[in-house]
């Protein structure tokens, strides 16, 4: 299918698990985001990536990891969990016309 | 101060009605400017963009920018029920930048 899809679309987990939350893109656009969503705070910005093996720093990123070894995947891990990191994640990607495309998002849950 | 500040709402207004929506942005060298619109429980999408000063019209929706006053705002005409969501401002900086920083979202309710 074409577009950008995100799994899982929810996940529970336990403080101090790790959790590695998927996005993935077929349209080939050179960048991707990473955004959580809370109440109050709007849409942050996680990491993002200018293309392949090019990954750099947002507003929040702090207890989180990425990589882009391809252009359409850009998964995104909580190396231990922490209940400050439940949110909604949303993955997006645009082409160098600016507009970005979010994926469905991803509910996450940490006990 | 947020770099891009909007009021988060709810605004209320009337079927048919035009809602206003407004957006005031920090860095003065911004370049692209954008409103998504997010339904509860869904994902942003976009709906406009604008780049140069003016008024842009898409359907019921314009987009306003004002650069000097460091304001884009967006108008709804005739507004319907299925228009109730969160919309988004989002403003790209200066030098070729594709990170867009978003406001906080304004909650529009249009209530028959």
């Amino acid at each position: 299918d074409a577009g950008i899809t995100q799994s899982p679309r929810y996940k529970i987990t336990e403080t101090g698990r790790q959790v590695t939350l998927m996005c993935h893109q077929t349209w080939s656009h050179s960048y991707m985001f990473w955004y959580r969503q809370d109440l109050g705070h709007g849409l942050r910005l996680i990491y993002y990536s200018a293309a392949a093996d090019i990954t750099d720093k947002g507003e929040v990123p702090d207890g989180y990891v990425v990589s882009r070894s391809k252009t359409e995947n850009f998964p995104l891990t909580l190396e231990s969990a922490t209940r400050s990191q439940t949110s909604v994640y949303f993955c997006a990607s645009s082409d160098r016309a600016d507009t970005q495309y979010f994926g469905p998002g991803t509910r996450l849950t940490v006990l | 101060q947020k770099e891009v500040e909007q009021n988060s709402g709810p605004l209320s207004v009337p079927e048919g009605a035009i809602a206003s929506l407004n957006c005031t942005y920090s860095d003065r060298g911004s370049q692209s400017f954008f409103w998504y619109r997010q339904y509860s429980g869904k994902s942003p999408e976009l709906i406009m963009f604008i780049y140069s000063n003016g008024d842009k019209e898409d359907g019921r929706f314009t987009a306003q920018l004002n650069k000097a006053s460091q304001y884009v705002s967006l108008l709804i005409r005739d507004s319907q029920p299925s228009d109730s969501a969160t919309y988004l401002c989002a403003v790209n900086k200066a030098g070729g930048s594709y990170i867009p920083t978003f406001g906080r979202g304004t909650s529009l309710i249009v209530h028959p």
